[in-house]
C-alpha cells in the first residue's frame, strides 16, 4: 500500500466544472508536491509546499489552484480546465524541502483526469 | 541548466536475462543528487536509489545495481536475472543541492522496460 493517498484515481469533467483532487500522507512530511505527467513523458513538477506554505509554483495557470490546509493534506482544485490538461496528476511528499537526504519523494499512485 | 538523456525508449527482454538501462546526465553543480524511480502501470512512481555526486561507489541491492561514473556523466541500472514484475517505466532523475532547488527534479523521458515470459 502506498503511504501517500490521492482521490480519485479517475475523474472525468467538463471545460466548465469545478473539481478537486485531494493528497493526503501521515510520514509527517514537511514537503508536498503536486506534479503533473501526459502520456509517455515524465513527470513535470507544479507546486512545491514547504510547512503548509507555497514555495514553488512552475508558472502553472491559475485554472490550478492548490490549497495546503495541513501539513498532512494537499488539494489541487481545478476549475475551467482545457482538454490538453487531461493527464495524470501525482501528489508527492518529502521529510521537508531541501538537500542532504530530505528530498527523497514518495508518490501517490496518481489521479487520473480526462477533461472532454 | 541541467539535463538528463536516457536514450533507450524502449527495451524488450526474455525473463531471466539481464538488461542495462542507460542514463546520461548534466549539469554545472558540483554537488548534485542522482536518482533512479520505477513506475509500474499502476502509477505510483518507486523509489530506487538516490547517489550524491561525492559518492562514486557502485551499489547492489538484490537483482538491482548501480554503476556510477562521474568521468562519463553516467548512472546506469542494470537488473541480473529479470523478471516479468520488473516490467514498468524506469526513469533517471537528477536533483540541485540547495534548499529550494533540491524539490526540483529533472527527469530523463524515461524508458519502458517489458520483460516478457
Amino acid at each position: 500500500d502506498t503511504e501517500v493517498t490521492q482521490t480519485p484515481k479517475h475523474l472525468v469533467m467538463g471545460m466548465t466544472n469545478k473539481k478537486s483532487l485531494k493528497c493526503e500522507q501521515h510520514m509527517g512530511h514537511r514537503a508536498m508536491y503536486w506534479y503533473k505527467q501526459k502520456a509517455k513523458k515524465p513527470p513535470e513538477l507544479m507546486f512545491v509546499y514547504s510547512y503548509e506554505k507555497l514555495s514553488i509554483n512552475e508558472s502553472v495557470p491559475s485554472r490550478f489552484s492548490p490549497e495546503c490546509p495541513n501539513s498532512s493534506l494537499l488539494n489541487l482544485h481545478l476549475h475551467a480546465l482545457q482538454p490538453e490538461d487531461s493527464a495524470l496528476y501525482l501528489c508527492a511528499s518529502s521529510p521537508r524541502l531541501g538537500v542532504a537526504g530530505a528530498n527523497v519523494l514518495t508518490f501517490g499512485a496518481g489521479s487520473r483526469l480526462t477533461v472532454l | 541548466a541541467q539535463k538528463v538523456t536516457q536514450a533507450q525508449t524502449e527495451i524488450s527482454v526474455v525473463e531471466k536475462e539481464d538488461v542495462t538501462l542507460d542514463c546520461v546526465y548534466e549539469t554545472r553543480d558540483t554537488t548534485y543528487y542522482l536518482f533512479w524511480y520505477k513506475q509500474p502501470p499502476s502509477g505510483e512512481l518507486v523509489f530506487l536509489i538516490r547517489r550524491n555526486s561525492f559518492d562514486e561507489q557502485n551499489e547492489i541491492s538484490g537483482r538491482y545495481s548501480w554503476n556510477f561514473q562521474k568521468s562519463t556523466s553516467s548512472f546506469n541500472f542494470t537488473i541480473t536475472a529479470s523478471q516479468v514484475v520488473d516490467s514498468a517505466v524506469y526513469f533517471c532523475a537528477l536533483s540541485e543541492a540547495s534548499e529550494t532547488s533540491g524539490s526540483r527534479l529533472t527527469f530523463g523521458e524515461g524508458t519502458q522496460l517489458t520483460v516478457n515470459p
